[in-house]
């Protein structure tokens, strides 16, 4: 049974382009959670999605990013006109209900230059 | 609303020594607690977790952790550290109740192992 999986690992965007980040949740599991983790910080909550349905996306920047989990198929974060402050590694967790103890991917490290 | 404060941001420590990381947090609703490993450009590893019951919980690669309701507290423990216990460990706590099932994160402690 295959963990969570991300790609790409490692992504470098220009400013302005646009970053889209995806995850493989592991089988089974229809919650998804994806985190930023800025440098020297810890991990901040983003966006919580049930398939096809977004249930918390309060820690979502207002512009610019944009989450999906369809009915088929891996999430996808989406970010629109990339700047430098975008910079960090989002990671994703998936837990078949609850999230209790949810399992994380290994992350995406975006690079913007 | 909840919130984590994880007072170290690092600990070094001999290897074979026995280590205490500390995590307090503050909610004003029942909460699920957490810790996480974080290794070098790698994802986090559930060490454990208090859910309910025995206030002591043991995880994997021999840590355990108390929970202390009283000090708001769930701090991390390991008798002996070995020099691959190295790296970014993260206290958590979620809501035990609601809709939304989100991880609130500490700042996360850097255990350093040294031989």
């Amino acid at each position: 049974n295959a963990g969570v999986m991300q790609n790409p690992r490692h992504l470098v965007r220009r400013r302005g382009q646009e970053a889209r980040l995806r995850c493989s949740p592991m089988k089974g599991h229809s919650h998804v959670y994806w985190y930023r983790q800025l440098p020297e910080e810890g991990l901040k909550f983003m966006v919580y999605l049930q398939k096809e349905n977004i249930i918390d996306e309060s820690g979502m920047p207002k512009e610019r990013f944009s989450a999906e989990f369809p009915k088929e198929g891996p999430s996808i974060l989406r970010i629109q006109q990339v700047v430098r402050g975008d910079s960090a590694a989002y990671f994703c967790a998936s837990s078949p209900y609850g999230g209790l103890g949810a399992f994380f991917g290994q992350g995406t490290r975006l690079t913007v230059v | 609303a909840q919130s984590v404060t994880q007072l170290d941001s690092q600990v070094p420590v001999f290897e074979e020594a026995p280590v205490e990381l500390r995590c307090n947090y503050s909610s004003s609703v029942s909460v699920y607690l957490f810790w996480y490993v974080q290794y070098p450009n790698q994802g986090l590893q559930l060490l454990l977790k208090y859910l309910s019951g025995s206030t002591l919980v043991k995880g994997i690669n021999g840590f355990e952790a108390e929970f202390n309701k009283s000090q708001t507290s769930f701090h991390l423990r390991k008798p002996s550290v070995h020099i691959s216990d190295t790296a970014e460990y993260f206290c958590a706590v979620r809501s035990s109740g609601g809709a939304t099932n989100k991880l609130i994160f500490g700042t996360g402690t850097l255990l350093a192992v040294q031989p």
